[in-house]
């Protein structure tokens, strides 16, 4: 089945280490997501790619950068993570902009 | 520029019953979508339903149905004989394209499904 798929589902990492989270598909999609998701709140989105065309949320930190190296896969660096950086990550993917997107499971980031 | 209201943070129903989650939101676009999202605790975020804002039929999936009042901006979700597993944050969505036509969610509504 076409799908989503992210690793970790679960990442530990320590206050300051960089971490990487990672998104692929098999959709063949050209747009790609990612949103940071707190208990119980909306999905809030850092930023997307439509195709190599990166563009960024006026409100995401400096310290989130993406990465898409091929139509595949997508790859979310957080370079200092806080404590409250500590969340959901979700990917998703949709063919065109303000369609419906398809989620993957998410990577539950822990700070420590 | 885009918003999606749910006014009812949470909300419970018996299993069997019906139950109606409330969506408005605002937009200036003409075209476009509709959806609502279910996200079951600690699960995938899922589609529910969508609706292209250019039908005027609302969209049914099973068990799950809308009503889509465009004049009013109004996009609420029907369960139907709610099953222990639609219990979920349900999300209410919009979305259009263009460069800036990324989707704008809800806050969410809290289903619980009641035996």
């Amino acid at each position: 089945d076409a799908m989503v798929i992210q690793n970790p589902r679960y990442q530990v990492t320590q206050f300051g280490k960089p971490v990487t989270l990672s998104c692929s598909q098999t959709l063949n999609h050209n747009v790609m997501y990612w949103y940071q998701q707190k208990s119980s709140q909306a999905p809030k989105l850092l930023f997307h790619y439509y195709d190599k065309d990166f563009n960024n949320e006026a409100d995401t930190p400096d310290n989130f950068q993406s990465r898409r190296p091929n139509t595949s896969f997508c790859f979310l660096d957080i370079r200092s993570p806080g404590l409250g950086d500590a969340a959901m990550y979700l990917c998703a993917t949709s063919s065109t902009r303000g369609n419906e997107q398809y989620f993957g499971p998410g990577t539950r980031l822990t700070v420590t | 520029a885009q918003t999606v209201t749910q006014s009812q943070p949470e909300m419970s129903v018996q299993e069997a019953e019906t139950v109606t989650l409330s969506c408005t939101y605002d937009t200036s676009e003409n075209n476009y979508y509709l959806f609502w999202y279910k996200q079951p605790p600690s699960r995938q975020m899922i589609l529910v339903i969508r609706q292209e804002a250019y039908k005027q039929q609302n969209a049914t999936e099973n068990r799950f149905s809308v009503n889509f009042q465009k004049a009013a901006k109004s996009f609420s979700l029907k369960i139907s004989d709610s099953q222990l597993g639609d219990t979920a944050m349900y999300f209410c969505a919009s979305g259009h394209g263009g460069s800036q036509g990324n989707l704008i969610f809800g806050k969410g509504t809290k289903l619980s499904v009641k035996p």
